[in-house]
């Protein structure tokens, strides 16, 4: 079965400084990897995926297979990034949509 | 982007009774919707996917029959825990994928069942 491990349950930095959020993962497999947010009090939503390598909001995130991690990267942190961070797997095949969460990170940018 | 909705956003209920929480996709169609609980201060766990026009499908671990789900349009979920207890109480969060067959989730806001 797959797992998803989120070390920190708590990040504190000042704005300005870099931050990253840690997110390994145990599967077999070839997963798909997400980074979701929760904004205080709004839903989830979805902030990256690994397929897309893009970056959203200045966070990049990337998927290293040897050392199974998904890392959440911001160089310059702002106020507005503080929230709750879940890294999220999809084992793929017929699991199609089923997420397994990570425990969360709650991010805090102080100012 | 699409939206998912869920109703009732919270809701207190007595030991012994049954309660129904919808899920409905606003602006898209679902074939298949998945409902999570989650605990406080903890994460997000799935528990069932729901699927349009046949039975849901449950997380090993996960009682049927207390967490009865029915998915009888394409655009509406329902999950109800009947004979509901006390452990029962925590948050329920449903989601959607935009397209059939797509990983990336549409979450709704989630809803807060209190047993009593």
């Amino acid at each position: 079965a797959q797992r998803v491990t989120q070390p920190e349950k708590l990040l504190s930095v000042f704005k300005g400084a870099p931050v990253e959020l840690k997110c390994n993962y145990s599967y077999s497999g070839s997963p798909e990897l997400f980074w979701y947010v929760q904004y205080s009090r709004q839903r989830l939503q979805l902030l990256l995926r690994h397929i897309s390598r893009e970056s959203i909001k200045g966070f990049t995130a990337d998927l290293n297979k040897g050392e199974t991690s998904f890392h959440l990267k911001k160089p310059f942190a702002q106020e507005e990034d503080s929230a709750m961070y879940y890294c999220a797997l999809n084992a793929g095949g017929t699991s199609y949509g089923k997420l397994t969460f990570g425990q969360g990170t709650i991010l805090t940018v102080h100012p | 982007g699409a939206v998912v909705s869920q109703h009732p956003s919270w809701v207190i209920c007595k030991s012994g009774t049954s309660v129904k929480i919808e899920c409905r996709s606003l602006d898209f169609q679902a074939t298949t919707m998945f409902w999570y609980r989650q605990f406080p201060k903890q994460s997000l766990m799935l528990m069932a996917t729901s699927n349009e026009g046949s039975k849901a499908t449950y997380e090993q671990g996960v009682e049927k029959d207390k967490f009865l789900i029915n998915h009888a349009s394409l655009t509406l979920s329902t999950l109800t825990v009947t004979s509901a207890h006390p452990e029962d109480s925590s948050f329920y969060i449903c989601s959607a994928p935009r397209r059939a067959g797509w990983n990336e989730q549409f979450f709704g806001p989630g809803t807060r069942l209190t047993v009593l």
